[in-house]
């Protein structure tokens, strides 16, 4: 079954710890990306990479960091410098790069305390 | 600056037809994308238009208009299940995604 993963469903963590949010996709896609959604906005891209070991920072970047040593994995770190961490994440990935569709795993509800 | 504007929320009967809007201003365009999703979950590719006219896909139909700026979801024979925000999406000339806050849509009995 291919698909994207992303672990865990829920995360809660205290205020000034650094969480990494997993994504593995099984679709032989080339391109990943890592969007925040916040209630009443449309989401918002953190971070995509496009080619393994290459990724380019999204239109809210600041606060986190990622790493793609591996086609199928793109994890997230949300740092303790991202002032308003809790949010819905959404993990997507496409065929190619911005010119195809892109699919989406089923989301981290991280809940900073 | 980039915009995607679609209503917040709309009602519809079971059995009815809906239409969701969505206008945009944006810089160039790729193609438009309409993405549904149940609250608490991923969003779900429904349908893609980029050249004018209308897509349809069963209950689903897509119309896209290039000069005016405007997209369309219809759905048809509107179920319990279809209940779920409804989110667009403009391609811009980057190939970036451009998206809408979503259109919840509640359907009544």
């Amino acid at each position: 079954d291919g698909g994207i993963t992303q672990s865990p469903k829920y995360l809660f963590r205290k205020e000034g710890q650094n969480v990494t949010l997993s994504c593995e996709q099984n679709l032989n896609h080339d391109a990943m990306y890592w969007y925040r959604q916040d209630p009443g906005q449309g989401l918002r891209l953190i971070y995509y990479s496009q080619i393994v070991n290459d990724f380019q920072k999204g239109d809210i970047a600041e606060g986190y960091s990622v790493s793609r040593e591996k086609k199928e994995s793109f994890p997230l770190t949300v740092t303790s410098a991202q002032k308003n961490p809790t949010a819905f994440y959404l993990c997507a990935s496409s065929m190619l790069g911005g010119a195809d569709t892109q699919y989406f795993g089923p989301g981290t509800r991280l809940t900073v305390l | 600056g980039q915009n995607i504007d679609q209503p917040t929320e709309m009602t519809a009967t079971e059995g009815a037809i809906v239409q969701i809007n969505c206008t945009y201003q944006t810089s160039g365009f790729n193609g438009l994308f309409w993405y549904q999703q149940h609250a608490g979950e991923a969003p779900t590719f429904l349908s893609y238009n980029v050249l004018d006219g209308l897509e349809e896909k069963g209950r689903f139909s897509s119309f896209l208009s290039r000069s005016k700026g405007y997209s369309y979801l219809l759905l048809k024979e509107l179920q319990m299940k279809d209940s779920a925000s409804y989110l667009c999406a403009v391609r811009d000339k980057d190939y970036q995604l451009i998206w809408g806050a979503g259109t919840k849509l509640i359907i009544k009995p």
